[in-house]
């Protein structure tokens, strides 16, 4: 069963945009992670925020956890059309290295 | 080093045949993971390998899979007498498994048509 629950479901926006998208999970956790996915392929990895860590920042990308409220945010900054993908939290929990992902938020980004 | 390699990338079958898949995971790493994916969820783990152990297996994983790792290198997953829910996308991934929070490298997946 999947652990978390992504917010929104889908999501279209035009180029230059930000997007933000949101994870919510049920247990206690080492760390989340980010993935991205595009059409019908393998999943690459984004980004990783420790449970002690608050906010972490790669390039574009701004990632938010709040243990207390077991949620996490992705947001994209100044979206590009090749940012079009389909984005999953996943967490790790006490199983090292084991991760439980959320169902996934489709971005569209249009030129 | 070229990541984690999956193959067959796809795969169709009739239903009731058996299937094998392979997966080659980064060669420093020593822990594989099997992952299913079906249309518009995220990915369920399957079961996971520290070097030959496989140390923990999801309910999902039926009598039906079974998942080898015989030396620590590439592992295999077959599924015996497929069914049409059998049909998914099949994600290997790998770590390095002495250290917590580090990052899984996924394959392209294998995708499995049971008709």
């Amino acid at each position: 069963s999947q652990q978390g629950e992504e917010d929104p479901q889908a999501l279209s926006i035009q180029e230059g945009e930000n997007a933000t998208m949101n994870c919510s999970y049920k247990t206690s956790i080492n760390n989340l992670q980010w993935y991205r996915q595009n059409s019908g392929r393998g999943l690459v990895h984004l980004i990783l925020i420790r449970s002690n860590e608050r906010e972490k920042h790669s390039g574009r990308l701004r990632v938010t956890l709040d243990t207390s409220k077991k949620s996490s945010s992705l947001l994209i900054t100044a979206s590009r059309a090749a940012d079009t993908a389909s984005y999953f939290c996943a967490t790790e929990g006490t199983s090292y290295g084991k991760l439980t992902f959320g169902q996934g938020t489709i971005l569209t980004v249009h030129p | 080093d070229t990541g984690v390699s999956q193959d067959p990338r796809h795969k169709i079958t009739k239903r009731g045949q058996n299937v094998t898949f392979r997966c080659d995971p980064i060669s420093e790493h020593n822990r594989l993971y099997w992952y299913r994916q079906t249309l518009g969820q995220g990915p369920e783990f399957l079961t996971y390998f520290q070097n030959e152990a496989q140390l923990e297996k999801s309910r999902l994983l039926s009598d039906r899979f079974s998942a080898e790792r015989p030396k620590g290198s590439f592992s295999t997953l077959e599924i015996q007498r497929t069914e049409q829910g059998d049909s998914a996308m099949y994600l290997c991934a790998s770590s390095l498994g002495y250290r917590r929070n580090t990052e899984a490298f996924f394959g392209q997946g294998t995708r499995l048509t049971v008709v």
